[in-house]
């Protein structure tokens, strides 16, 4: 399968704990993007990457939370001291260039207790 | 700003009844992207389709079509003879075809439930 991959599937932590997820892309995709789902919404974007750099931040990502594609491959989001609030989809999507469509990984699923 | 509107929250209905899912958009942008995604129980976002503002030719994809209005500024999808399987929420999104970022914004999402 050649699609977008998130590991874990599922993440269930205590407040405060940290929490890193990791993002496969689509292997010729140099676009990769982070969204958090709530229930009963839709994806709401956190961050973007061309390439290895971090081209735009949502003001959703607070100080709390840090993205990184060190070779341009793979990505990991880190949510440091976690909040019952954190708790949500976390999903993951690449495209060919920034006009491409985006195309979606399966999504971590967070639960903070 | 960038606003997208899926009124329906959730729809019924029985198999083999055909559905229309409501989308309604807002933008300033001249030339932008209209997406509709599908997001069954197990989480992933499938993508439809997609339509540049500046073709409004309608498409038929096996039971699906969608219909494109930009007088109405609405990108209405209609599943024609309902299946179990169709079962899912449903995400409009539209994004700008031009400006660097193409961050799409998402509708809330209509749960379609299709009962045998």
């Amino acid at each position: 399968d050649t699609g977008v991959s998130q590991d874990p599937r599922h993440k269930i932590t205590k407040r405060g704990q940290n929490v890193t997820f990791r993002c496969d892309p689509i292997s010729e995709h140099n676009r990769l993007y982070w969204y958090r789902q709530t229930l009963g919404q839709g994806p709401e974007f956190l961050t973007y990457f061309q390439n290895e750099a971090q081209l735009e931040k949502s003001r959703l990502l607070s100080d709390r939370f840090s993205a990184e594609r060190p070779k341009g491959s793979f990505s990991t989001l880190e949510i440091q001291r976690t909040e019952q609030g954190d708790s949500a989809m976390y999903l993951c999507a690449s495209s060919l260039g920034g006009s491409g469509t985006q195309y979606f990984g399966p999504g971590t699923r967070l639960l903070v207790l | 700003a960038q606003k997208v509107t899926q009124a329906q929250t959730e729809i019924s209905v029985v198999e083999k009844e055909d559905v229309t899912l409501d989308c309604v958009y807002e933008t300033r942008d001249t030339t932008y992207y209209l997406f509709w995604y599908k997001q069954p129980p197990s989480g992933e976002l499938v993508f439809l389709i997609r339509r540049n503002s500046f073709d409004e030719q309608n498409e038929i994809s096996g039971r699906y079509s969608w219909n494109f209005q930009k007088s109405t500024s609405s990108f209405n999808f209609t599943i024609t003879a309902s299946q179990v399987v169709d079962s899912a929420v449903y995400f409009c999104a539209l994004r700008p075809a031009s400006g660097g970022s193409y961050i799409p914004t998402f509708g809330r999402g209509t749960s379609l439930i299709v009962h045998p």
